[in-house]
């Protein structure tokens, strides 16, 4: 099974900072890489698929890149409603596995 | 647009049975491959297996396998999924996802269901 590691488990940040999270995966998953957001009480929501690709409706301040294992996602300018728990998933093979996930709380 | 609503969580005991379904709307349900995954509380997204759009093709995660079993009834727009020899580490909020995008990724959630595995 392919493994997916994020780090920082949590980060503190304020609003209007650039955020980069990542994720990194125990072989190579070309660009099959999602990005999910999760507030608490809510489902998931997906934010980048591909690696890159801007899932419709999600703003501009969210951006991915990355291939192979390595993978960012980046906030450029964090807003208050930025505040969450953001998790990878590889889509390369099955199982699907997820990352542990990374907390961003309000500095 | 896509609606996914999950239905028969609740409390059953370790070793009983169980299945949830999930209704879905607003897409073509027979054209995709479905997923469950699962949340267990404060924890992490656990995936726990996928049915292709003819319902012939089925993988299951490692925690599940042997136990659960994913179906679908395409004239019903409705997913299942069959839950037997319940365990408490089973206990979560279920997910029923959708993969429209490329038939891949995870875009349209429901809301879930709360199962708790409790003697």
């Amino acid at each position: 099974d392919i493994q997916m590691t994020q780090s920082p488990s949590s980060v503190s940040a304020s609003i209007g900072d650039r955020v980069t999270l990542t994720c990194r995966a125990s072989q190579d998953i070309n660009r099959w890489l999602a990005w999910f957001q999760q507030k608490p009480g809510k489902a998931p929501k997906l934010l980048i698929y591909a690696a890159s690709n801007l899932q419709s409706g999600v703003p501009s301040r969210f951006s991915g890149s990355g291939s192979g294992t390595d993978f960012t996602l980046t906030i450029s300018s964090l807003q208050p409603e930025d505040f969450a728990t953001y998790y990878c998933q590889q889509a390369d093979s099955f199982p699907r596995t997820f990352g542990q996930g990374t907390k961003v709380e309000i500095k | 647009q896509v609606l996914l609503v999950e239905s028969g969580g609740g409390v059953v005991q370790p070793g009983r049975s169980l299945r949830l379904s999930c209704a879905a709307s607003g897409f073509i349900f027979s054209d995709f491959p479905m997923h469950w995954v699962r949340q267990a509380p404060g924890k992490g997204l656990d995936w726990v297996g996928v049915v292709s759009a003819d319902g012939n093709i089925k993988y299951y995660g490692d925690s599940v396998k042997g136990r659960f079993t994913i179906s679908r009834d395409n004239s019903k727009k409705t997913l299942y999924l069959q839950m037997n020899s319940l365990r408490g580490e089973d206990t979560a909020v279920y997910h029923c996802v959708s993969a429209l995008t490329y038939a891949v990724y995870f875009d349209n959630w429901g809301q879930g269901t709360l199962v708790t595995v409790s003697s």
